[in-house]
C-alpha cells in the first residue's frame, strides 16, 4: 500500500482563523479522500478529490467551508476555514489501492485540531 | 436508518476468548466490504476486504450474507492486543461515484 503523510499532525488554532492541512502520497493515485472523525464518533466523507476537476462535496460540506486543491496525483490540501469549536476534530486523507477487488482505502495518519 | 450499523460494544472479553461483531448496511447495491481496525488516537488500518465467499487471516474470519445485508468479523484466540474499535465499511455508489461509508465501530476489551 502507499505511504501517505500529513502536515502538520495537530495544531491548536483560534477561532475564525483557517487551517491547511496536507496530504502527500509516495505514488500517483487517481482518487483520494478526506475525512472527519469527530471525539467519539466514526469517519464521515468530507469530499473526494480528483486531479484535475473540482472537488466533488458530500451532503453537509461546502467548498467555502472547506476549500480544498489537488494540483498533481500525489498531493492534496484541505483548508479548514472560518473555524469555530465544532471544527475541532481529527482530519483524514485516504487514497484508494487497487488490491483484492476493489476500493480498499488506505488512511494518512490524520491531523489533530482543536479550535478555541 | 444510518446506512451502516454496528453495535458499539464494548466487548469485554477474557484473552483467548472468541468475539464475533457484526455490521449492517442498507444499500443492497453494495460491491465492496471492509473491516478496520482503529486503535485509540491513530488512523484505521485496513484488516481485512470482505469476499462473497468469507475469507480467513490466521485468526480473523469475515462473512458477507447478502441476503440479510451482514456481514461480521470472528476473532478467534483473543490477545490483549487486539484490544482496539472494530470499524466496518461499505462501498456504495453514489452520484456515479464510489463513496466508503463506515459504521460507527464495535470496540473491544480484552482482558488478562
Amino acid at each position: 500500500s502507499a505511504v501517505i503523510s500529513q502536515k502538520p499532525s495537530r495544531d491548536i488554532c483560534q477561532r475564525g482563523t483557517s487551517l491547511t492541512i496536507q496530504c502527500q502520497v509516495d505514488s500517483q493515485v487517481t482518487m483520494m479522500f478526506w475525512y472527519r472523525q469527530q471525539p467519539g464518533q466514526s469517519l464521515t466523507l468530507i469530499a473526494t478529490a480528483n486531479q484535475g476537476s473540482e472537488a466533488t462535496y458530500e451532503s453537509g460540506f461546502v467548498i467555502d467551508k472547506f476549500p480544498i486543491s489537488r494540483p498533481n496525483l500525489t498531493f492534496s490540501t484541505l483548508t479548514v476555514s472560518n473555524m469555530s469549536p465544532e471544527d475541532s476534530s481529527i482530519y483524514l486523507c485516504s487514497v484508494e489501492g487497487f488490491q483484492g477487488q476493489g476500493n480498499e482505502q488506505f488512511f494518512g495518519p490524520g491531523t489533530r485540531l482543536t479550535v478555541l | 436508518r444510518k446506512e451502516v450499523e454496528q453495535d458499539p460494544g464494548p466487548f469485554n472479553v477474557p484473552e483467548g476468548a472468541t468475539v464475533a461483531f457484526n455490521c449492517t448496511y442498507s444499500n443492497s447495491a453494495s460491491q465492496s466490504f471492509f473491516w478496520y481496525r482503529q486503535d485509540c488516537r491513530k488512523e484505521p488500518k485496513l484488516l481485512m476486504s470482505v469476499y462473497s465467499s468469507g475469507n480467513e487471516d490466521g485468526r480473523f474470519t469475515a462473512q458477507l450474507n447478502r441476503a440479510s445485508q451482514y456481514i461480521s468479523l470472528l476473532i478467534r484466540d483473543s490477545k490483549l492486543s487486539d484490544s482496539a474499535t472494530y470499524l466496518c465499511a461499505v462501498n456504495i455508489i453514489r452520484d456515479s461515484s464510489y463513496k466508503l461509508i463506515f459504521g460507527s465501530g464495535t470496540r473491544l476489551l480484552v482482558r488478562p
